[in-house]
């Protein structure tokens, strides 16, 4: 069984300050861990993945993100927020079962970043 | 990445009426799955639909409400019947990419009066 909690729904920064959007997952598999973006009356863009490997992922726009198993953790950040990155941003965990992907993404509940001028 | 197109992007209906969304991929893909956004909250997973066999629901999706068709490997449709108010939605197509990622399109949104 797999879940995603997003803690804060709502996250409010000023232009050029630290964005950190937290994530934590339960996985009873090896987890494969995504963030999404979702501009308003958009779909959903993948920003960035873990699937094995290194555990820091860097994605577009300049996000990051860093897979902490001890701590259950991928937690998403960008050194200098943009008021272009104001967004509803998902994380989403799944898991390799056997020889492929659950291809389930369960998604979190969101979090809605507002970027102050 | 594949890309994904859905028609229709929105519509308002009445009550009682059923509304077919329309999912087309540029590439074949084997799996698509049909995922519904409630304003305000996550994506849930309606059904995965597989061509050439019926689709498979989660919990608390039946195929009376949402039938799916998938005739090949490059299009699907979801149906939302009977409507109601409840049913005002987002609902999102997507496809599965080689590492487990999915791609969406656009979204369908729905409002039902």
């Amino acid at each position: 069984a797999q879940s995603v909690t997003q803690l804060g729904s709502h996250v409010s920064v000023s232009e050029g300050a630290l964005v950190l959007l937290r994530c934590n997952y339960s996985s009873s598999v090896p987890p494969y861990l995504f963030w999404y973006v979702q501009y308003p009356n958009q779909g959903l863009q993948l920003l960035l993945k873990y699937t094995t490997g290194a555990t820091l992922v860097k994605g577009i726009n300049g996000f990051e993100a860093e897979f902490k198993k001890s701590e259950t953790s991928f937690h998403l950040t960008k050194p200098s927020a943009h008021m272009s990155d104001a967004a509803e941003y998902f994380c989403a965990v799944s898991g390799w079962m056997g020889g492929g992907a659950t291809n389930k993404l369960i998604f979190g509940t969101g979090t809605l970043l507002a970027v102050q001028p | 990445s594949a890309v994904i197109s859905q028609k229709p992007s929105r519509d308002i209906c009445q009550r009682g009426t059923s509304l077919t969304i329309q999912c087309q991929v540029d590439s074949q893909v084997t799996m698509m799955f049909w995922y519904r956004q409630q304003p305000g909250q996550s994506l849930t997973l309606i059904a995965t639909a597989n061509q050439g066999s019926e689709a498979t629901y989660e919990s608390g999706f039946v195929i009376d409400k949402f039938p799916i068709s998938r005739p090949n490997l490059t299009f699907s449709t979801l149906t939302v019947s009977n409507m109601s108010p409840e049913d005002s939605s987002i609902y999102l197509c997507s496809v599965v990419g080689q590492n487990g990622e999915l791609f969406f399109g656009e979204g369908s949104r729905l409002t039902v009066l």
